[in-house]
């Protein structure tokens, strides 16, 4: 399984653009990008994933450049509620076979 | 549509005892995999179970072990606790026939182990 590399912390300040960045040099030609959410006492939740170029859905965007060795999470315009763990995964994700490998992700806060 | 639910939501037991945590699935979801997240770590991957069989493990003992129903329920049975196996237990479920699927996560059962 790739290994990745990810901020320990960030914070900024509400409204504004966050980027997280997450290094995967030795990213299989088949393993996916998978971005997850948790909030304290609560379950990861899903954000976006994508395999190359570029992903948009309502919450986010990732930015996958063309060599696929890092991946970058956008949050637009950043609420005191975005204040949580951000988790970079890269794996196969197919069918059964989704075990997801976390690692220590990014801890956001967001202040006003 | 009811999401994952777990049960118990907190649990004190002591070290040597054993622990049965439950899990129900997404509507729709055939597959539900087990998480034990440490504080201040990332969730761990224990095991998956696909329409009642499991179908792949990661690093933990054989004293780990569950069981899906046919309703796609699950339970993580723990046997002879030990200290270390303080942690939030999360419970995800997904659709086994979607490629690329998205799993959902339950808010997890926080076991103490005295």
């Amino acid at each position: 399984l790739a290994k990745t590399t990810q901020p320990i912390s960030m914070d900024s300040y509400e409204g504004q653009e966050v980027n997280i960045t997450c290094s995967h040099n030795n990213i299989a030609t088949n393993d996916y990008i998978t971005w997850y959410q948790q909030f304290p006492s609560q379950g990861p939740r899903f954000i976006i994933q994508g395999y190359k170029t570029k992903v948009t859905n309502e919450v986010a965007s990732l930015f996958i450049p063309a060599d696929r060795k890092s991946s970058t999470l956008s949050l637009p315009r950043v609420s005191l509620s975005d204040t949580a763990v951000y988790y970079c995964l890269v794996g196969l994700v197919t069918g059964t076979a989704s075990k997801l490998t976390f690692g220590t992700g990014t801890r956001l806060q967001v202040t006003l | 549509e009811t999401g994952v639910t777990q049960s118990p939501t907190h649990l004190i037991k002591t070290r040597g005892q054993q622990v049965t945590l439950r899990c129900s699935s997404q509507s729709g979801h055939n597959t539900v995999s087990w998480y034990q997240q440490a504080l201040g770590q990332g969730p761990q991957f224990i095991f998956q179970y696909y329409r009642e069989e499991e179908n792949g493990r990661g690093n933990f003992p054989p004293r780990f072990s569950g069981l899906q129903f046919p309703n796609y329920s699950s339970e993580l049975n723990v046997n002879a606790l030990e200290l270390d196996d303080s942690a939030l237990y999360l419970c995800a479920s997904s659709s086994g026939l979607a490629v690329y699927n998205e799993q959902f996560f339950g808010p997890g059962t926080r076991l103490t182990v005295l």
